[in-house]
């Protein structure tokens, strides 16, 4: 079984505070994708990453950063956390490196709150 | 962008009962997967069916890739079949996914 987990469940920051949300697979998947979902809005793409060291930016990546230094980590930054970054956060995984179209695996995700 | 449409947004039934979602999608495809949100947040995969027909236990799904639209079928629904549906789909040469609204359906005993 596919297995993709983040580092909290549960998270609450202050405006401001640098943070840090962690996801690992252990699938050897080539690529990995960092999603927000909000009530309303839906689940949008922050960034994703096909390879170590290579990103590339979704849909709504502004106030958000990532680092993949190794295949099976991939990091969520947000350099300075305001409340409109309370969010879900998910983050998914899938096969690559030949045709797109793979399917799709989530962690748990992350509740994160910013007071 | 690819637009992508869910059908009904919210879905009551009483446990036993069948139910169709479905989606529709405005360009072609090279993904589609069906995913169950569970209370908890966590998506969980369906299946991944970006043309043909699927079945898993009590469901099943087709999707008419030509037509542009996928449906879910869920078979004498169980209280645990409550939550939230989604329908994705990946855009050709490319591997992101677009979600759609999702369709909210609860199961009474």
């Amino acid at each position: 079984d596919v297995k993709v987990t983040q580092s909290s469940r549960y998270l609450v920051k202050r405006t401001g505070e640098k943070v840090f949300l962690e996801c690992v697979q252990d699938m050897d998947h080539e690529n990995m994708f960092w999603y927000r979902q909000d009530p309303g809005l839906g689940l949008r793409l922050i960034y994703f990453s096909y390879d170590v060291k290579m990103k590339e930016k979704g849909d709504i990546p502004e106030g958000y950063s990532v680092s993949r230094e190794k295949k099976e980590r991939f990091s969520l930054i947000l350099e300075s956390a305001s409340t409109n970054q309370t969010s879900m956060y998910l983050c998914a995984s899938s096969p690559g490196g030949g045709l797109a179209g793979y399917e799709q695996y989530f962690g748990p995700g992350t509740r994160l709150t910013v007071t | 962008g690819i637009q992508v449409e869910q059908s009904p947004p919210d879905l009551i039934l009483q446990e036993g009962a069948n139910s169709t979602l479905r989606c529709n999608f405005s360009d072609s495809v090279n993904n589609l997967q069906w995913f169950h949100q569970n209370p908890w947040g966590q998506l969980i995969n369906l299946f991944y069916i970006p043309s043909g027909t699927k079945q898993n236990g009590r469901l099943s799904a087709t999707t008419v890739a030509t037509e542009r639209y996928s449906l879910l079928y869920i078979s004498s629904s169980q209280t645990t079949d409550s939550g939230v549906y989604f329908c994705a789909v990946g855009p050709w040469i490319t591997d992101k996914l677009i979600f759609g609204t999702g369709t909210r359906l609860q199961v009474f005993p």
